[in-house]
This record gives C-alpha cells, structure tokens and sequence, in this order.
C-alpha cells in the first residue's frame, strides 16, 4: 500500500464551523506533512510532524490545528476561517524527515469557506 | 529558503525527449535536488532526486552539473500523460520540501 489517503475529497464550511480535514497512510511512514494550495499557486509547506511530534510550523495561523494521534494519521482541525483560507489541503508522507527522502502525497481535500 | 529557477512555460511533442532545466545556484553540498511533478486536480508526484552523480529510473533521469549549480530533468519519450507542472526543489537541512512556481509543460500530440 502505497497511498495517502484523504478524507473528505470536497468540504464546504461557514466561517463559524468547526470541522477536521483526515489523513491516513499505512506505509509505516514517521514524518508527516500538511501543505496549503491555492488555485495556479505552487503548494505551500504549513506543518511538519516527525515521529508525532511538531517539527515544523510555518507560522500558520492559530485557527488552523495540527494533530497527529498515531504514527499512520494525521488530523488538521479547522476553526473560525475566513474565505481566503478556501484552497486545496494536501497531506503527505515520508519514510523520516530527511533531505534525503521522498514525500507521497494524497489528492487533497478541496475546502470552500463560505 | 533555498530558490530555484526554473522556465515558466515548456512546450514538446509526443514521443520526443523533454529536457527540463533547473537552476539552483544557491545550493550546498548537502542539499538534495528533487523534482516532483504535479497533473491538473491532483497532489504532487514525486519523480525523482539525487545530490551528485545522476540518476536514473523508471520514470526519468537526472542530469546534475559538476558545480551542481543547475540540473535537468530527462523524459525520455514524453506522453500526453506527461503534461503537468514539473517543480524543482533544493532540499536542504531545513528538511523543508518548499517548492517554487515550476515549469508548465505542454505535450502535443
């Protein structure tokens, strides 16, 4: 099983609600990846897990909450969005949190914030 | 973040070699270059990565400079398949994997 999975494909939430975006991949991988991209934009690093731990976040806002509560799942809780947060929410994977590893990515959950 | 320079736009015929060039003048002696790819509604793929020496497999092959100030990425015989957004990476001891704006390329059949 090579795959990242992402759950759901396609969220629309209010500006008030609370939701989570799931990832999941069983390729007993330890670092995992949450990255941000907007339309005809490059993806854009937001956090880094590494043996469930935060590693790295790149100064995203306090509404967008990372957790990771097993080695194969990873979480991104969602709180009090603006629109300009609508964007398409990658996970990926990878062996260790190495320069030299490569990341599997999942296919993303495309968010409109209403 | 380290930079790279890559061509907005490319442009090739079906079954013809793709040679897709990268420049990462930035880059140090540990920094890996890595390409992944990107079609249109779905995530990045990885395609390939090396440091020095060039690399081969089944999807492509890497050619690094000397000074390794620069690459390009090899398709051998490219397919309609192939059309997608080709990023460039240095990955460096940051572990960050922070692409930039990539190379468009355009496959006619």
């Amino acid at each position: 099983d090579t795959e990242v999975t992402q759950t759901p494909k396609h969220l629309v939430m209010g500006m008030t609600n609370k939701k989570s975006l799931k990832c999941e991949q069983h390729m007993g991988h330890r670092a995992m990846y949450w990255y941000k991209q907007k339309a005809k934009k490059p993806p854009e690093l937001m956090f880094v897990y590494s043996y469930e731990k935060l590693s790295i976040n790149e100064s995203v806002p306090s509404r967008f909450s990372p957790e990771c509560p097993n080695s194969s799942l990873l979480n991104l809780h969602l709180h009090a969005l603006q629109p300009e947060d609508s964007a398409l929410y990658l996970c990926a994977s990878s062996h260790y949190r190495s320069t030299n590893e490569k990341l599997f990515f999942g296919s993303g959950t495309q968010l409109s914030v209403l | 973040d380290a930079k790279t320079t890559q061509p907005n736009s490319m442009e090739s015929n079906e079954e013809e070699p793709v040679h897709l060039p990268c420049n990462h003048s930035t880059i140090s002696g540990t920094d890996y270059i890595h390409w992944y790819r990107q079609l249109p509604s779905q995530g990045p793929e990885y395609v390939i990565h090396g440091l020095t020496s060039n690399v081969n497999n089944r999807m492509a092959s890497l050619a690094i400079a000397e000074d390794r100030k620069s690459s390009t990425l090899i398709l051998h015989r490219a397919t309609l398949r192939d059309a997608a957004v080709y990023y460039c990476i240095q990955r460096g001891s940051n572990y960050k994997l922070t692409f930039g704006k990539g190379t468009l390329l355009t496959v006619n059949p």
